[in-house]
Formats: C-alpha cells, sequence, structure tokens
C-alpha cells in the first residue's frame, strides 16, 4: 500500500508569518492526486489544496501554495501571513489515479501565536 | 443541501456487542471510505467502496464489516472481534470527475465510539 508520511508532530508559527509543513509519500505510480486537508478542533475535515501529479506548476490558494517535488516525491505546504484560524490539526493525502484508495499521513499540529 | 451525514454523533457500547454506524451521502459519489483516527496516528483506512456491492479492505479492517447496498450508504459495523474500538471514525466520499479527475473527499462530521 502507498504510504504518507509527515515527519512534523507539530509545529509552531508567529501570527503573520510564513510556516511550512512537510509532506513524503511513497508510490510506484506516475499518476495520482496530492491533497492538504485542516481538521480544526471541530474535527470537520476541510480541503485545503489540491495537486495533480501530471501538472508542474505549484498549486495555489490565496495564503496556501504547495511546493510539489515529483521526483523527491514530497509535497510541502506553505502557509503566507499566518493567521490565528489557522490552527488545526494538518493532513496530507494520497489517492491514486485508476482507483479510490485514499491514504492519509499521521498529522501536523500548527499552533499559531499571537 | 447536499452532503455527507454520519449518525450518531456519540455512541456507546458495551464489550462484546456489535455496533453499527452510519454513514449517508447526497452528492452522487461513487466512492465512499471509512477511516479511524486515533491521537498521534492520523486518518487510517478501514474500508473502502468504489461501486454498489462491491468493497476494499483498508489496512485495518480486522474487526469491521461493511456493506454497500446502495450508492447513498456505506454503514461500518464494528464487532466484537474488534479489540480496542474506541476512536473517533470518520466517513467520506469522493468521486471521480470529468477526464477521470479525482476529486476531493468530503468528509462527515464524525462518530465518537466508546466502549464502556
Amino acid at each position: 500500500a502507498q504510504t504518507v508520511t509527515q515527519s512534523q508532530p507539530e509545529m509552531s508559527v508567529q501570527e503573520a508569518e510564513t510556516v511550512t509543513l512537510s509532506c513524503t509519500y511513497d508510490t510506484s505510480e506516475s499518476d495520482y492526486y496530492l491533497f492538504w486537508y485542516k481538521q480544526p478542533p471541530s474535527r470537520q475535515m476541510i480541503l485545503v489544496i489540491r495537486q495533480e501529479a501530471y501538472k508542474q506548476q505549484n498549486a495555489t490558494e490565496n495564503r496556501f501554495s504547495v511546493n510539489f517535488q515529483k521526483a523527491a516525491k514530497s509535497f510541502s505546504l506553505k502557509i503566507s501571513d499566518s493567521q490565528l484560524g489557522d490552527a488545526a490539526m494538518y493532513f496530507c493525502a494520497y489517492s491514486p489515479d485508476n482507483n479510490n484508495d485514499m491514504r492519509f499521513g499521521a498529522g501536523t499540529r500548527l499552533t499559531v501565536k499571537p | 443541501d447536499g452532503g455527507i451525514t454520519q449518525s450518531p454523533k456519540y455512541l456507546f457500547r458495551k464489550e462484546g456487542q456489535n455496533v453499527t454506524l452510519s454513514c449517508e451521502q447526497n452528492l452522487n459519489h461513487d466512492a465512499m471510505y471509512w477511516y479511524r483516527q486515533d491521537p498521534g496516528q492520523g486518518l487510517r483506512l478501514i474500508y473502502y467502496s468504489q461501486i454498489v456491492n462491491d468493497f476494499q479492505k483498508g489496512d485495518i479492517a480486522e474487526g469491521y464489516s461493511v456493506s454497500r447496498e446502495k450508492k447513498e450508504s456505506f454503514p461500518l459495523t464494528v464487532t466484537s472481534a474488534q479489540k480496542n474500538p474506541t476512536a473517533f471514525y470518520l466517513c467520506a466520499s469522493n468521486s471521480l470527475g470529468a477526464g477521470r479527475v479525482n476529486t476531493e473527499a468530503f468528509f462527515g462530521q464524525g462518530t465518537r465510539l466508546t466502549v464502556v
């Protein structure tokens, strides 16, 4: 089975600063999809950003952007101008192209300091 | 409004009893998933289904069973064979979009199961 690794159990950032969350994955597939999800204390999972592996351009959604390195199998999330509402658990997820076997990493707990 | 609904939000089970968690979606999604979330371990895949009357085991299927008799419904039964069932359970769904682009997964609000 494909694996997703998030090596940072916890991260902290000062409000208005930038933070990068790391994610690596293991796959033999060439076509797949990568996602970052946010889970606030309510435990509702919210999609932050997605990346298709066939696209070389890194995805961007407002203050959120990714650094997708396909050869290195790396998919990091950068949060710019961090806000107090960004505090949450962040999960990296992988989904292969030809089926719906979606796998998640262990998560990174992000704290935002005022 | 379209969405995915899990019920109940909290569930208590006595040891040795089976219990079924409900998951319903009206998003017309093909695929549905069950995940278990424990502290420090993220989301672990229990079962998933890509089509009615078909499902596959995930990484931690032992002690669980599922059915997919309708596209909208994917109930999870936690059996007495599951040795440590106390956890937070999340149901999700997604679909293959146009051009076989996997869509994002939509999640229910979860069920907290406690064995007493």
